[in-house]
């Protein structure tokens, strides 16, 4: 069975800070790992990992992939109060098909 | 462009009774998927269709869950007498194509069983 786990489960920081979400997981016949952002309702894309070492940036955020210690990196640097939102990892193995597995998510909220 | 669409955007039922929720695929898009998400938990995949191939139900909790979709479009996910804790907000995503590539989620539905 294929499992996500992210750490930590919630933080709290000002405007300004960094943070770092954590993301391990084990997937059969892993192929690639995606972070969303959960703001109200619809999770929306921000990244997709699949090759080990290789910083994916968009902005303030970028992603990491480490395919040999099974984890994954996100990085919010500058934080905003517009960050605040559940990021969510989500692997995928061809072993499930091609269903997300997501992890339970980091709640995120940022102070002015 | 358009994006992932769902109706109704919430649902209060009564408990026994039935629902029917749709979800409007970004066109083009040939898998689509729907999640359910319960207050404070993470997304549980439900059902998974990819063009005119028998769906991935694996993820259905029960038999009272069905879903539907025709080619590459409008997909209705249907719930049977339906429980409280059937209760969540219910999201589909669409993508282009199946191995590895980004979903787009939709604006959820949001179901409220009384």
């Amino acid at each position: 069975e294929d499992k996500v786990v992210q750490s930590p489960l919630s933080l709290v920081v000002h405007e300004g800070d960094t943070v770092t979400l954590n993301c391990s997981y084990e997937v059969t016949n892993f192929r690639s790992l995606l972070w969303y952002k959960q703001e109200k309702k619809a999770p929306t894309f921000l990244f997709m990992l699949t090759s080990s070492g290789i910083e994916k940036k968009s902005g303030r955020l970028s992603s990491i992939l480490d395919k040999k210690e099974l984890f994954s990196i996100l990085n919010i640097t500058a934080t905003q109060t517009g960050d605040s939102a559940i990021y969510l990892c989500a692997p995928l193995g061809s072993a499930a098909g091609n269903k997300l597995t997501f992890g339970g998510g980091t709640r995120v909220l940022v102070k002015p | 462009g358009a994006g992932v669409s769902q109706s109704p955007s919430n649902k209060v039922t009564e408990k026994g009774k039935d629902v029917e929720l749709r979800c409007d695929p970004i066109s083009g898009h040939t898998a689509l998927y729907w999640y359910r998400q319960r207050l404070g938990q993470g997304l549980e995949f439900l059902i998974y269709f990819q063009g005119n191939s028998a769906p991935d139900k694996s993820g259905l909790p029960s038999d009272r869950f069905s879903a539907e979709r025709t080619g590459e479009s409008v997909s209705t996910l249907t719930i049977q007498r339906t429980q409280q804790e059937d209760s969540a907000v219910y999201l589909c995503a669409s993508s282009p194509r199946t191995v590895g590539y980004e979903q787009y989620f939709g604006p959820g539905t949001r179901l409220t069983v009384t």
